[in-house]
């Protein structure tokens, strides 16, 4: 398989615990983004990598969010103290092209905060 | 003003009709646009991406781009039942990082 693939698919949580999610991109993919959807909504832009680069963070990341990319592969996600707003589905793409334009997705972690 | 809006729908045609999606965007500096495909509960789908103004065409689907009135849209030949889904469009936002934009999605119901 050589999609895009993230772990877990699903993850249920209590309010206040941290919970983390990871994405792998397309091999050799530099450029791996993350953006939340939640429903009858587009997805948002979180963050941005390039390569183990974070190089931008949206407004929406507040401090409970976290991501690294370390050695420029797979990402992870951290939300700490999760908060009912934070359920969503949590998207992650990755694109290799000069410009980073044509971005694939994976199949998204959705995370209900209970 | 949205960066990038769609209407919402849902868009009814039946099947073998020809569904036309639309979608506008106001950041004039904006050069790439692309239409993905989401099934509901399901990741999106790239389907077509679009530079240059004017038309193209992959299969059933064509992309046309106005860049003058900042418009774009996706036309559907020949819908299928399949093809039911929520369409969105998605701008590169242009300075910097190159991130997605995305309309709130336009959802499309093709009855047999």
């Amino acid at each position: 398989d050589t999609g895009v693939s993230q772990n877990p698919r699903h993850k249920i949580t209590k309010r206040g615990q941290n919970v983390t999610f990871r994405c792998d991109p397309i091999s050799e993919h530099n450029r791996l983004y993350w953006y939340r959807q939640t429903l009858g909504q587009g997805p948002e832009f979180l963050t941005y990598f390039q390569n183990e680069a974070q190089l931008e963070k949206s407004r929406l990341l507040s401090d409970r969010f976290s991501a690294e990319r370390p050695k420029g592969s797979f990402s992870t996600l951290e939300i700490q103290r999760t908060e009912q707003g934070d359920s969503a589905m949590y998207l992650c793409a990755s694109s290799l092209t000069p410009r980073g334009e044509t971005q694939y997705f994976g199949p998204g972690t959705r995370l209900l905060v209970l | 003003q949205k960066e990038v809006e769609q209407n919402s729908g849902p868009l009814s045609v039946p099947e073998g009709a020809i569904a036309s999606l639309n979608c506008t965007y106001s950041d004039r500096g904006s050069q790439s646009f692309f239409w993905y495909r989401q099934y509901s509960g399901k990741s999106p789908e790239l389907i077509m991406f679009i530079y240059s103004n004017g038309d193209k065409e992959d299969g059933r689907f064509t992309a046309q781009l106005n860049k003058a009135s900042q418009y774009v849209s996706l036309l559907i030949r020949d819908s299928q039942p399949s093809d039911s889904a929520t369409y969105l469009c998605a701008v590169n936002f242009p300075r910097g990082t190159d991130k997605l934009i995305f309309g709130t999605g336009t959802r499309l119901q093709v009855f047999p």
